[in-house]
C-alpha cells in the first residue's frame, strides 16, 4: 500500500521560502507523476504542480514564478519550494500521486500539513 | 483560469439519488475526457471517486457514477447513505493547468 507523508515547518515568515518534503513509502517513486496541491478555506483546492521521476516538471501558471518542485529518487522523496510567501499562501499542503501526465487521477494523498505564513 | 463552478450545497434523504454539477469551458471539461471527482470528509485528505469522466477506481461503490455533456460534468450518487455526507470536488485537465471545482457540500437529511 502506497503511503505519502508531508514534512516541513508549520510556520513561515512573510517574504521567506516555504519548503516541504513528501516521503513515499510502499512503492517506488520511479514511475508516475508526483504532485503538490494546497487547500485554503477561501479558494478551495489548488493544484501547484507536479514532477516526473526523471525531473520533468509542470507548474500552475499563477504560481510558476515562485515554485520549484524537485525529486530525490535515492530517498524516494520529492520536495516543494515556494518563495516570497504572503498570508495568502497559508493553507493545508498535500502531496499526491498522479497516474499520468494529463488526467487528474490523484489516487494516493498524504494526510496534509498546515503551513501558516505569519511574522 | 478560474475554478470550475459547482453548487455550494446539495442535500437528499437516505436512499435517494442526487446529482452534483461541475461547469467549465471548452478549454477544460469540454475539451478533454479527463474529469475526476473527489470526496473529502472533515479533516481528511480528498479521496478519488471517479476518474476520466466515468471510471471508478477499485473499491469505490457503484452507487457513484460520473458523466459529461458539453462543458458540464456531473457526479450522481444513487441510494444515498449517511457516510456519503462530505464535500465533493471535481477536477479537470487543461493544456496548461489542472483545475479544481469550488466544492459542494452534500448533506444527508
Amino acid at each position: 500500500q502506497v503511503q505519502l507523508q508531508e514534512s516541513g515547518p508549520g510556520l513561515v515568515k512573510p517574504s521567506e521560502t516555504l519548503s516541504l518534503t513528501c516521503t513515499v513509502s510502499g512503492g517506488s517513486i520511479t514511475s508516475y507523476y508526483w504532485s503538490w496541491i494546497r487547500q485554503t478555506p477561501g479558494k478551495g483546492l489548488e493544484w501547484i504542480g507536479y514532477i516526473y521521476y526523471t525531473g520533468s516538471t509542470s507548474y500552475n501558471p499563477s504560481l510558476k514564478s515562485r515554485v520549484t518542485i524537485s525529486v530525490d529518487t535515492s530517498k524516494n522523496q520529492f520536495s516543494l519550494k515556494l518563495s516570497s510567501v504572503t498570508a495568502a499562501d497559508t493553507a493545508v499542503y498535500y502531496c499526491a500521486r498522479k497516474w499520468a501526465m494529463a488526467t487528474p487521477f490523484f489516487d494516493y494523498w498524504g494526510q496534509g500539513t498546515l503551513v501558516t505564513v505569519s511574522s | 483560469q478560474s475554478a470550475l463552478t459547482q453548487p455550494a450545497s446539495v442535500s437528499g434523504s437516505p436512499g435517494q439519488s442526487i446529482t452534483i454539477s461541475c461547469t467549465g469551458t471548452s478549454g477544460d471539461i469540454g475539451g478533454y475526457d479527463y474529469v475526476s471527482w473527489f470526496q473529502q470528509h472533515p479533516g481528511k485528505a480528498p479521496k478519488l471517486m471517479i476518474y476520466d469522466v466515468s471510471s471508478r477506481p477499485s473499491g469505490v461503490p457503484d452507487r457513484f457514477s460520473g458523466s459529461k455533456s458539453g462543458n458540464t460534468a456531473s457526479l450522481t450518487i444513487s441510494g444515498l447513505q449517511a457516510e456519503d455526507e462530505a464535500d465533493y470536488y471535481c477536477s479537470s485537465y487543461t493544456s496548461s493547468n489542472t483545475l479544481f471545482g469550488t466544492g459542494t457540500k452534500v448533506t444527508v437529511l
